[in-house]
């Protein structure tokens, strides 16, 4: 069964940076984008952004440019997200979700399986 | 970036009874909208993508359908399991963006 397995809560202190993992399995990895997308408690959704798993391309939200990086580890079907110099706001769950590539090379955009989240606190 | 204005934020309803819920683009996204439930301490769960294709697994009375940029979701027969929040993403356009969401209470 498709399963997107992240991993576990992080407190960190301001200024510093984390880096999270979203491992894949039941599916080919290749052929879903592994997209990234936080939500504050309490709050709604806000996308950060997607990495192409097989091309390693990516695209960021420009509100989180210069504060998230994806990375991509083929061999283990495992999506990183590293956030920088956290403030509190960046205090947030964070999930990781998957969308299909289309033949065209294109997202379908909506993602049929989420992991579980990670929850991030940014406390000093 | 495109917004998406859902309404209500909150509603209660009654078991059996037929709610909807609505997602406002601000420009045209050409029916490239998903919605999503998700319970408290869970992760979103899409129920429907392109406006009104349901997902599979997903029970057919929830539906979704579109008039211009109005969007929404039916949810008919209200049952327990439906008390969540609901919310609405665009996937028309980078950044994708959400609804703010709409918690749905069973009275």
């Amino acid at each position: 069964q498709v399963q997107l397995q992240q991993s576990g809560a992080e407190l960190v202190k301001p200024g510093s940076s984390v880096k999270m993992s979203c491992k894949a399995s039941g599916y080919t990895f290749t052929s879903y984008y592994i997209y990234w997308i936080k939500q504050r408690p309490g709050q709604g959704l806000e996308w950060i952004g997607r990495i192409g798993p097989g091309s390693g391309d990516t695209n960021y939200n420009e509100k989180f440019k210069g504060k998230a990086t994806f990375t991509v580890d083929k061999s283990s079907s495992t999506a990183y997200m590293q956030l920088s110099s956290l403030t509190p706001e960046d205090t947030a769950v964070y999930y990781c979700a998957r969308s299909r590539i289309t033949i065209a090379a294109i997202s379908t955009g909506y993602f049929d399986y989420w992991g579980q989240g990670v929850m991030v606190t940014v406390s000093s | 970036d495109i917004q998406m204005t859902q309404s209500p934020a909150s509603l209660s309803a009654s078991l059996g009874e037929t709610v909807t819920i609505e997602c406002l683009a601000s420009e045209d996204i050409y029916s490239n909208l998903a919605w999503y439930q998700q319970k408290p301490g869970k992760s979103p769960q899409l129920l429907i993508y392109d406006a009104s294709s349901l997902q599979d697994g997903v029970p057919s009375r929830f539906s979704g359908s579109e008039s211009g940029t109005q969007y929404s979701l039916e949810i008919n027969s209200l049952q327990s399991e439906d008390a969540a929040t609901y919310f609405c993403q665009q996937h028309h356009d980078y950044p994708y963006t959400f609804g703010a969401g709409t918690k749905l209470e069973l009275k």
